[in-house]
């Protein structure tokens, strides 16, 4: 498909759990976000890459958070020891990443993460 | 502290007429404003945006205003559609280097009845 998509897109798991959410960017992209949405909220910034690195993670909210982009294309954010707090739709987005100028974000469907 | 702000949570409108929908910031290093719209249980897709070196940006029934002195900006949707009913967010980032961080407002849910 053109578009971000997300795997899964809903996901249910037991407090104290481990998770691991999936991204896949629109070809060519070579910037990467990660949001989280909790209900009644516009989406939060959690990270950013561009190409393989991290270039700013400082909205994961602790140290549970960690995110990856091994191969510049593909990402995935895994939580750890999952909260009830945790629970949100987690977002995707990509974009060109270019330097200097506007730069529209492209976002996917997202995962609804439920903590239990 | 909410740097950007949607004080309406939501708009009806009748089909046909004008929808304004308002934004507020407060960080005045935000260079460049976007809307995205959101339909349940998609993500949000990108509507329109200004920089602010510019006042106005229009696209097709869509307009977005920008005043950077009252910090403020509004969408139009003229004339508004059934379609058009949907989340609206506003949302603002820095420009050239720091312009990868968008800074979301809660949304405005916008009905358009017919």
């Amino acid at each position: 498909g053109a578009g971000v998509s997300q795997t899964p897109s809903n996901k249910v798991t037991e407090k104290g759990k481990y998770v691991e959410l999936r991204c896949d960017p629109i070809s060519g992209h070579t910037a990467l976000y990660w949001y989280r949405q909790s209900l009644g909220q516009g989406p939060e910034f959690l990270i950013y890459f561009q190409g393989t690195g991290a270039a700013d993670d400082s909205g994961l909210p602790n140290d549970r958070f960690f995110a990856v982009r091994p191969e510049g294309s593909v990402s995935t954010l895994k939580i750890q020891r999952t909260e009830r707090g945790d629970s949100a739709v987690y977002l995707c987005a990509s974009s060109l990443g270019l330097a200097g100028g506007a730069n529209e974000q492209f976002f996917g469907p997202g995962t609804r993460l439920t903590v239990l | 502290d909410q740097q950007v702000k949607q004080n309406s949570p939501s708009l009806s409108v009748q089909e046909g007429r004008i929808s304004i929908l308002n934004c507020d910031y407060t960080n005045s290093m935000f260079d460049y404003f976007l809307w995205y719209k959101k339909y349940p249980a998609e993500g949000p897709t990108f509507l329109i945006s200004i920089s602010s070196i510019k006042d106005k940006n229009e696209d097709g029934r869509f307009t977005v205003f920008l005043n950077k002195s009252a910090k403020h900006l509004s969408l139009h949707i003229v004339p508004s559609q059934p379609g058009d009913s949907a989340v609206y967010f506003c949302a603002a980032s820095g420009y050239g280097g720091s312009n990868y961080k968008l800074t979301f407002g809660k949304g405005t849910l916008l009905t358009v009845n017919p």
